[in-house]
């Protein structure tokens, strides 16, 4: 079963707009990561925060988490036209299984 | 960095037959390996959980007989889909745990399959 809502469904700005995007889940975690997808094509993982971290970093992409309100965030940073994609939270249980259960996903569209 | 390729990239079949696609690991091995399904415009669905040399966990709503896992190697996984019917296109998608991180999946870049 799903594990992760995000929001917005869909997001549209322009070139050099920040996007962010929203991860909720139910079930207590190990980390959460983000992925990103183009279309048609396999998974890019983009960052991976831990249940024990409050905050992330990497390049453009600003990543919160909040584990008491079961929520992420994804922050890109002066979005280009190739940040087009879509974005997927997926959280990792603490269930050592390293199953990863991945939310319905935020399709961003940057116009040039 | 880790690779996971996947043959074929894309196959198209006849109802009633079975098609099995391979997820291999380049660069590293794996013990847990994963199979996805995601249908156009929706997100990954796990669809199983194999570790080298044990049979694969099935998630609830997956039928087992229908989607044969075959975790060869700790770098080879295969699913079979036998006797494909039209719902079950889609894209598969399988992703390996390296063995030694244990939090870090690697993705194959999926197969699409197109039921006739």
């Amino acid at each position: 079963s799903q594990q992760g809502e995000e929001d917005p469904q869909a997001l549209s700005i322009q070139e050099g707009e920040n996007a962010t995007m929203n991860c909720s889940y139910k079930t207590s975690i190990n980390n959460l990561q983000w992925y990103r997808q183009n279309s048609g094509r396999g998974l890019v993982h983009l960052i991976l925060i831990r249940s024990n971290e409050r905050e992330k970093h990497s390049g453009r992409l600003r990543v919160t988490l909040d584990t008491s309100k079961k929520s992420s965030s994804l922050l890109i940073t002066a979005s280009r036209a190739a940040d087009t994609a879509s974005y997927f939270c997926a959280t990792d249980l603490a269930s050592n299984t390293g199953k990863l259960i991945f939310g319905q996903g935020t399709t961003l569209q940057v116009k040039p | 960095g880790a690779v996971v390729s996947q043959h074929p990239s894309r196959v198209i079949c006849k109802s009633g037959t079975s098609v099995k696609i391979e997820c291999r690991s380049l660069d590293f091995q794996a013990t847990t390996m994963f199979w996805y399904r995601q249908f156009p415009k929706q997100s990954l669905m796990l669809m199983a959980t194999s570790n080298e040399g044990s049979k694969a966990t099935y998630e609830q709503g997956v039928e087992k007989d229908k989607f044969l896992i075959n975790h060869a190697s700790l770098t080879l996984s295969t699913l079979t889909v036998t006797s494909a019917h039209p719902e079950d296109s889609s894209f598969y998608i399988c992703s390996m745990l390296e063995i030694l991180s244990k939090e870090t999946q690697y993705f194959g870049p999926g197969t699409r399959l197109l039921v006739l």
